[in-house]
């Protein structure tokens, strides 16, 4: 089975500190994602990885940064944690698609989740 | 650009009774993935199906079953005889640039259920 770790499930921080979030995946996927989730906005991609030390960025990069140092651990970073990124944070991982006949490709694997409180 | 519309937005139903999760999208590709998650109170999302946009047939997982209709741009989903453990958010997801190396998925906002005894 896929496994995603989160390394908290909750997170109290204050405004301006500097915020670590991490993400480790077992199955050995190229691609790891990092969303947010929030009450009537559904998921927003902040960030992805498709490769060690690549990334781009998503719908919502700013106020973030991410490090990708090693293919099974994705770190999102808020440099200056903020009240308006309080929010639920979601790490996904999945395999390179190949082709239209992978049937792995493509799917995302989500972990637990963080649910991170800004004061 | 992609797009994945969950029109409704909160659904209850009575324990037993079959109910259906709308899931409408917009793509300009010919070759395309559409998905199903389950997130229950616990936050996890759960992969339940994915299905490519070469393949319109239905498909049915015990009490679940999905009906995919590319002339309506339709991917829905439904649960037969409802169970109180079907209470959850349903996203329904879109792959964008399938098959490239820098591939992601839009995720519709999400339907939640509450299955009630």
């Amino acid at each position: 089975d896929v496994k995603v770790t989160q390394s908290s499930r909750y997170l109290v921080k204050r405004t301006g500190e500097k915020v670590f979030l991490e993400c480790v995946q077992d199955m050995d996927h190229e691609n790891m994602f990092w969303y947010r989730q929030d009450p009537g906005l559904g998921l927003r991609l902040i960030y992805f990885s498709y490769d060690v030390k690549m990334k781009e960025k998503g719908d919502i990069p700013e106020g973030y940064s991410v490090s990708r140092e090693k293919k099974e651990r994705f770190s999102l970073i808020l440099e200056s944690a903020s009240t308006n990124q309080t929010s639920m944070y979601l790490c996904a991982s999945s395999l390179w698609p190949v082709n239209l006949n992978n049937r792995a490709g493509e799917t995302q694997y989500f972990g637990p989740g963080t649910r991170l409180l800004v004061l | 650009a992609q797009k994945v519309t969950q029109a409704q937005t909160e659904i209850s139903v009575v324990e037993k009774e079959d109910v259906t999760l709308d899931c409408v999208y917009e793509t300009r590709d010919t070759t395309y993935y559409l998905f199903w998650y389950k997130q229950p109170p616990s936050g996890e999302l759960v992969f339940l199906i994915r299905r490519n946009s070469f393949d319109e047939q239905n498909e049915i997982s015990g009490r679940y079953s999905w009906n995919f209709q590319k002339s309506t741009s339709s991917f829905n989903f439904t649960i037969t005889a409802s169970q109180v453990v079907d209470s959850a958010v349903y996203f329904c997801a879109l792959s964008e640039a399938p098959n490239q190396a820098n591939s992601k998925l839009t995720f519709g906002k999400g339907i939640t259920l509450s299955v009630r005894p």
